[in-house]
């Protein structure tokens, strides 16, 4: 079946304007992540989605961003008042469920956010 | 909280010849779960192998395998008879057991380590 997918691809934005990505996860995936790859750094964890309970947001990192998933499915991470260190490759990944630890998480192609 | 370090930003091996990738990690849990994810100019993140922390047995998937040592806290990626396909950032990642009790249920990744294979 398809993977995770997510869009757009690539996005320039200027600072201070507000973007959404989108992802779509694997069909019947319970469990959806946000995570952000900065340059020279490793995947930092965004926020978290398991079923219908609310997210964990904990790793968001200031309010101008949050994220919904709507029916369980595709989800939309927002950033508002975009910043220049909001440059990243941000990832989108889902699994079976988010309660078993050893499920794979599988990967989407990310989208790499360029602020200028 | 749990960390993980990868000692090594860049590693080079020659086409065929082994490698292998350092990885060690801090926690105060005794059960959670070790992963090697690859991650290739695509982006696009593919795990490579994992390990629960309860087995003594090292996971081996063909090519790759690890050496697990739990009491050390270390969790090395061996790669052999390279292939120029195996060229990309690898990623050691952290997982707690489950998503109850305030886990996040992320993965913690390393900063990741670059593999160059030389034909």
């Amino acid at each position: 079946g398809a993977g995770v997918s997510q869009s757009p691809s690539n996005k320039v934005t200027e600072k201070g304007k507000d973007v959404e990505l989108r992802c779509d996860p694997i069909s019947g995936h319970t469990a959806l992540y946000w995570y952000r790859q900065s340059l020279g750094q490793g995947l930092e964890f965004l926020i978290y989605f398991q079923g219908n309970s609310a997210p964990d947001k904990s790793g968001l990192p200031s309010d101008r961003f949050s994220a919904e998933r709507t029916g369980g499915s595709v989800s939309t991470l927002t950033i508002q008042r975009t910043q220049q260190e909001d440059s990243a490759v941000y990832l989108c990944a889902s699994s079976l469920s988010g309660r078993a630890g050893y499920n794979e998480q599988f990967f989407g192609p990310g989208t790499r956010l360029t602020v200028l | 909280a749990q960390t993980v370090t990868q000692s090594q930003p860049e590693m080079s091996v020659q086409e065929a010849e082994t490698v292998t990738l350092s990885c060690t990690y801090d926690t105060s849990e005794s059960d959670y779960y070790l992963f090697w994810y690859k991650q290739p100019p695509s982006r696009q993140m593919i795990l490579v192998i994992r390990q629960e922390a309860y087995k003594q047995q090292n996971a081996t998937e063909n090519r790759f395998s690890v050496n697990f040592q739990k009491a050390a806290k270390s969790f090395s990626l061996k790669i052999s008879d390279s292939q120029l396909g195996d060229a990309a950032m690898y990623f050691c990642a952290y997982r707690s057991p489950t998503a109850y009790g305030g886990s996040q249920g992320n993965l913690i990744f390393g900063k990741g380590t670059k593999l160059s294979v030389k034909p």
